[in-house]
């Protein structure tokens, strides 16, 4: 166990719908990443907070938000959802977010759009 | 710019076999942090080890060992013994210090161990 943790574990929803994933990181970690994983795309990296700030943006769609809260708890927030949207999510987390921090990776969401 | 190449996109082995995870990397900074990630089938993601680019020294725990060389860009991985418990995904990864606090994910290898 990790120490981080996502919420809701699976999600089905259909296109055009949107949908919030939830993310509560490591105890004393200030930096939450949130990743893509799909069959055909690999692991995606998609955005960086520090402290309630963005650090980094990947490969991360207009459609796609996401935000940190005062108590370092995320949330990614998918609207207009895509069938190809479908993937699992997953968050992770690090101490300081530099560089050679590892990341603490979250047991994921998996996304299913109809 | 970032790159990550995990050539091999699957490998078989039967049990206490040794295998090698091939990892070749690119980048223009010269200060850069390499790391090995294992995705098992519950499908979390553990950090297994982590370079940086002053250190060349190869590392060893347990079965898993551990060669980064420089001249030829490369972070291999290598099991000894395999067990069945090593069957997995494993990604390789690459986090630059001028980089923007992105980290670039190989596509990974996926790891068969038949007993």
């Amino acid at each position: 166990d990790s120490g981080v943790t996502q919420t809701p574990k699976h999600l089905i929803t259909a296109t055009g719908q949107r949908v919030t994933l939830r993310c509560s990181p490591r105890s004393g970690d200030l930096s939450v990443y949130w990743y893509q994983q799909s069959l055909d795309q690999g692991l995606q990296f998609l955005i960086q907070y520090y402290n309630g700030e963005e650090r980094a943006k990947g490969n991360i769609l207009e459609r796609f938000s996401a935000q940190q809260f005062p108590d370092l708890h995320s949330e990614l927030n998918l609207s207009s959802l895509e069938l190809g949207d479908s993937a699992l999510y997953f968050c992770a987390s690090s101490s300081t977010g530099d560089p050679y921090n590892e990341q603490f990776f979250g047991p994921g969401t998996r996304l299913t759009v109809l | 710019a970032q790159k990550v190449t995990q050539a091999q996109t699957e490998i078989s082995v039967v049990e206490k076999e040794d295998v090698t995870l091939d990892c070749v990397y690119e980048t223009r900074d010269t200060t850069y942090y390499l790391f090995w990630y294992k995705q098992p089938p519950s499908g979390e993601l553990v950090f297994l080890i982590r370079r940086n680019s002053f250190d060349e020294q190869n590392e060893i725990s347990g079965r898993y060992s551990w060669n980064f060389q420089k001249s030829t860009s490369s972070f291999n991985f290598t099991i000894t013994a395999s067990q069945v418990v090593d069957s997995a995904v494993y990604f390789c990864a690459l986090s630059e210090a001028g980089g923007g606090f992105k980290t670039i994910f190989g596509a990974g290898t996926r790891l068969f161990v038949k007993a």
